[in-house]
């Protein structure tokens, strides 16, 4: 298998601008997670999907944040309009439910807003 | 609220040694845990699972512990070499197989040859 795979690998964008994170987790996971990372503040959870379905959201910093997975092999994050601030490394992991419940990362996209 | 303290934040050692990360947490409620290397620039690639009902794994030179009752888990790597130098985070699974898992903010190791 390819692994996680994420797009863009690195984004750079004006402030207001719209951004789109994508990625296709690893064939057959049940579970689809998006972090962030800032030196700051760590690895922070987004959201995460259980067979397509939101479980967990609340990390969304704010309604400017979006997540959605219409199939088991994409999800998006978007970030409308975007903001200095939100400069950091997004990262998109899948698992599945059974088994050992082994976390598997994508390479994360690096986004710096201007 | 479930939080993931890993101590120290960096660690410096010349190639050969012996060494120990540290990874604490306050729910001993936990599915598992789980250690992951990240290299600069890179995304984390898991190192190792250990599973609630076990107290250790290993991997090559690697050896990861567990105690649940005290809330810790300890990294050992033996005979380091330059090519350890990473970060190492731990993270924990709450909540059964359903969870979601908490990161602590790593360790980031530097082997001098």
């Amino acid at each position: 298998d390819a692994g996680v795979i994420q797009s863009p690998r690195h984004e750079v964008t004006e402030m207001g601008q719209e951004v789109t994170l994508r990625c296709k987790p690893i064939s057959g996971h049940d579970y689809l997670f998006w972090y962030r990372q800032t030196m700051m503040r760590g690895l922070e959870l987004l959201i995460y999907f259980n067979n397509n379905v939101p479980i967990d959201d609340s990390g969304m910093p704010e309604d400017r944040f979006s997540a959605k997975m219409p199939n088991a092999s994409f999800s998006t994050l978007k970030i409308q309009p975007s903001e200095p601030r939100d400069s950091a490394v997004y990262f998109c992991a899948s698992r599945r439910q059974v088994d050992t419940g082994e976390l598997f990362f994508g390479e994360g996209s690096r986004l710096t807003v201007l | 609220k479930q939080e993931v303290t890993q101590i120290p934040a960096a660690l410096s050692v010349p190639e050969g040694e012996n060494l120990v990360l540290n990874c604490s947490f306050t729910d001993s409620a936990i599915y598992n845990l789980q250690w992951f290397r990240q290299d600069p620039g890179k995304g984390l690639t898991s190192l190792l699972l250990i599973q609630s009902s076990q107290r250790e794994q290993t991997s090559g030179r690697l050896n990861a512990s567990l105690d649940k009752s005290s809330g810790r888990s300890t990294l050992y790597i033996a005979a380091s070499q330059p090519g350890d130098s990473a970060t190492y985070l731990c993270a924990v699974i709450l909540g059964g197989s359903q969870g979601n898992l908490i990161f602590g903010k790593g360790t980031k190791l530097s082997v001098k040859p």
